[in-house]
């Protein structure tokens, strides 16, 4: 059974700082995936990495297989970053294992 | 934005009696999931559908039943509902197995176990 670790479990953090949330796996996967889930509870895939490095706006996805970690980064972050962002690990066709997730808020 | 439903998306409901939540989606994906997520444990997987007929347990699937008759509906069924089982549930849904493996969520059904 996969194993999947994020931290920090909180942040704070001053509009336009550098964000970086990080994750780590315990077994080999077939893909890692990066979701971000606002206040009012809906879940949207931010990414979806089996290797390296994924960029979405001021989105950044990197993925170090041998060493079974990912790293989420935000670039000059904006309030409306604020959520909760878990990161989940693919094995096969029995869905995801998912971390507990990083709460994160960007203060004006 | 994949088109999945919930309903209902909230109900309260006492020990003993049975619950069924409903997933229904409009993209023709083969692979539908349940998951739960509470407090400290983020989300977990319930029982997932790899096509109509065909259902299997994920991580935490005692006290709980699913169905798939048809390929645009998963149903979650608590036979009877325990306090244990509040939570927020949530549909998920994918076209493949293989790559790219994406997954698409539905909105959650909060349920609350009087």
């Amino acid at each position: 059974k996969n194993e999947v670790e994020q931290s920090p479990q909180n942040l704070t953090a001053q509009e336009g700082e550098f964000i970086t949330i990080n994750c780590s796996y315990s077994v080999g996967i077939s893909a890692l995936h990066w979701l971000q889930q606002h206040p009012g509870g809906g879940i949207v895939s931010l990414f979806m990495l089996s290797s390296g490095k994924k960029k979405h706006g001021r989105l950044i996805a990197t993925i170090n297989i041998q060493e079974k970690h990912s790293s989420l980064h935000i670039t000059a972050s904006h309030p409306r970053d604020s959520a909760v962002y878990i990161c989940a690990a693919r094995g096969g066709a029995d869905g995801l294992t998912f971390g507990k997730g990083t709460h994160l808020i960007i203060q004006p | 934005d994949a088109g999945i439903t919930q309903s209902p998306r909230h109900k309260v409901t006492e020990t003993g009696t049975p619950v069924t939540l409903r997933c229904h989606q409009t993209e023709n994906h083969r692979y539908m999931y349940w998951y739960r997520q509470d407090p400290g444990h983020g989300l977990r997987l319930i029982h997932y559908s790899y096509g109509v007929k065909d259902t299997d347990k994920g991580e935490v699937s005692d006290g709980y039943s699913v169905s798939r008759s048809k390929t645009e509906d998963f149903l979650l069924t608590l036979e009877s509902a325990t306090s244990s089982q509040t939570s927020v549930y949530f549909c998920a849904i994918s076209p493949t197995a293989s790559s790219p493996y994406e997954q698409y969520f539905g909105p959650g059904t909060r349920l609350t176990v009087t």
